[in-house]
């Protein structure tokens, strides 16, 4: 079974700018979770969405935004992106909306300029 | 909140030798606890997880990790390290607010020959 995937693996962008990421989660899964990854403030929570609702969310702006679709792809926008967003950014999913499980893709590096 | 504290950033050992990461929680119920590893540009791979039971859970990879309540601990063992295991080493605990997961910072593991 193939797992988590995110495209794209790696970004460039200019402070200002928007940009949107991709997350398809294992097959059969329907929860998927959104994390930020920087050297500093480590692995945060963004977000995670089951049955294309948003459940929980973390403490960043809202700047930060996600969406998850009927087939449990998700994706994630930042708009406005200032420097402090270059960051790694994962996704994980979970089987169903109780499972603690979860399972990384390879995330996707931002990095703006 | 709950919360998990990995004491050591940096952690050196032999090829061969013993392995100890440790792992601190806060928490007054029993936490569902997670081990990650993460090797370098890669995502983050589930190496075991503890939710109730037997407190000494097995893993991939041949980690071990073990659930001390009366220590708050929750440490991650190997009896012999490769060199492939030279990685970052995540403990994390599920947020009580849902489905999320809270990071400790890491712990990075060198292996020299």
């Amino acid at each position: 079974k193939a797992g988590v995937t995110q495209t794209p693996r790696y970004l460039i962008k200019t402070r200002g700018q928007q940009v949107t990421l991709s997350c398809s989660p294992i097959s059969g899964h329907r929860s998927v979770s959104w994390y930020q990854q920087t050297p500093g403030q480590g692995l945060q929570f963004l977000f995670e969405y089951f049955s294309e609702t948003q459940r929980n969310k973390g403490n960043f702006p809202g700047r930060f935004s996600g969406r998850q679709f009927s087939n449990s792809r998700s994706e994630m926008n930042v708009s406005t992106l200032e420097l402090g967003d270059s960051a790694l950014y994962l996704c994980a999913s979970s089987l169903t909306g109780n499972s603690y499980e979860q399972y990384f893709g390879p995330g996707t590096r931002l990095t703006v300029t | 909140a709950q919360s998990v504290t990995q004491p050591d950033i940096h952690i050196t050992v032999s090829e061969g030798a013993s392995l100890e990461l440790r792992c601190n929680y806060s928490y007054g119920a029993t936490p569902y606890l997670f081990w990650y590893v993460q090797s370098p540009g890669q995502g983050l791979q589930l190496l075991l997880k503890y939710f109730s039971g037997d407190t000494l859970v097995q893993g991939i990879k041949g980690f071990e990790a073990e659930f001390k309540r009366s220590q708050s601990s929750f440490n991650l063992r190997k009896p012999s390290v490769h060199w492939s295991d030279a990685a970052e080493y995540f403990c994390a605990v599920v947020q009580n607010s849902g489905y999320a997961l809270n990071f400790g910072k890491g712990t990075s593991l060198l292996v020299t020959p």
